[in-house]
């Protein structure tokens, strides 16, 4: 079956701009989480969806922020974007809750903010 | 608080050794989830393991096992017979129980496995 997509794979900002990521997750799976990887920060939680709702949220600000359609496609949008928020950004799918770890990543978006 | 730690950042190692990477975690509860991740190039995290608090029997997955040990809070990994293929990013994570509770990753090991 078809794995976890995420698009775009690469795209490039400006600051202060915005930004969207798309998530397709397995299907089936209701579970949608979301992560930071930088070089410095390692691998961080940002939030998890599950059947539209927001299940769990990371320490991140606000202009980080998610939605999960019907169809289980989840989209996070980050605003007014800073040069730190330069990552890879990757989503999960699952179908339990992401604290039970089994986890299904996509290959990630990856963002450079200028 | 949960926290994990890796602390080789980095690990080369010739085709065919095996090679052990290291996870010590600390968490405050008594039922929690330890993983294993593996990151490879192309970017996607696969998941390796999962394993509960309750079971702390040694896993063996073909050249792959796992060694769980609540007595020093450490969950490491090796490689038996080693390829290039295993060169990787690995990450040790740790998570509780409760439906909010936040999967937590270690910085990872990367490892490089030489022709």
């Amino acid at each position: 079956k078809a794995g976890v997509t995420q698009t775009p794979r690469y795209l490039i900002k400006t600051r202060g701009q915005q930004v969207t990521l798309s998530c397709s997750p397995i299907s089936g799976h209701r579970s949608v989480s979301w992560y930071q990887q930088t070089p410095g920060q390692g691998l961080q939680f940002l939030f998890e969806y599950f059947s539209e709702t927001q299940r769990n949220k990371g320490n991140f600000p606000g202009r980080f922020s998610g939605r999960q359609f019907s169809n289980s496609r989840s989209e996070m949008n980050v605003s007014t974007l800073e040069l730190g928020d330069s990552a890879l950004y990757l989503c999960a799918s699952s179908l339990g809750g992401q604290n039970t770890g089994e986890l299904f990543f996509g290959e990630g978006s990856r963002l450079t903010v200028l | 608080a949960q926290k994990v730690t890796q602390a080789q950042t980095e690990i080369s190692v010739v085709e065919k050794e095996d090679v052990t990477l290291d996870c010590v975690y600390e968490t405050r509860d008594t039922t929690y989830y330890l993983f294993w991740y593996k990151q490879p190039p192309s970017g996607e995290l696969v998941f390796l393991i999962r394993r509960n608090s309750f079971d702390e029997q040694n896993e063996i997955s073909g050249r792959y096992s796992w060694n769980f040990q609540k007595s020093t809070s450490s969950f490491n990994f090796t490689i038996t017979a080693s390829q290039v293929v295993d060169s990787a990013v690995y990450f040790c994570a740790l998570s509780g129980p409760k439906r909010d509770d936040k999967i937590i990753f270690g910085k990872g090991t990367r490892l490089h496995i030489l022709p």
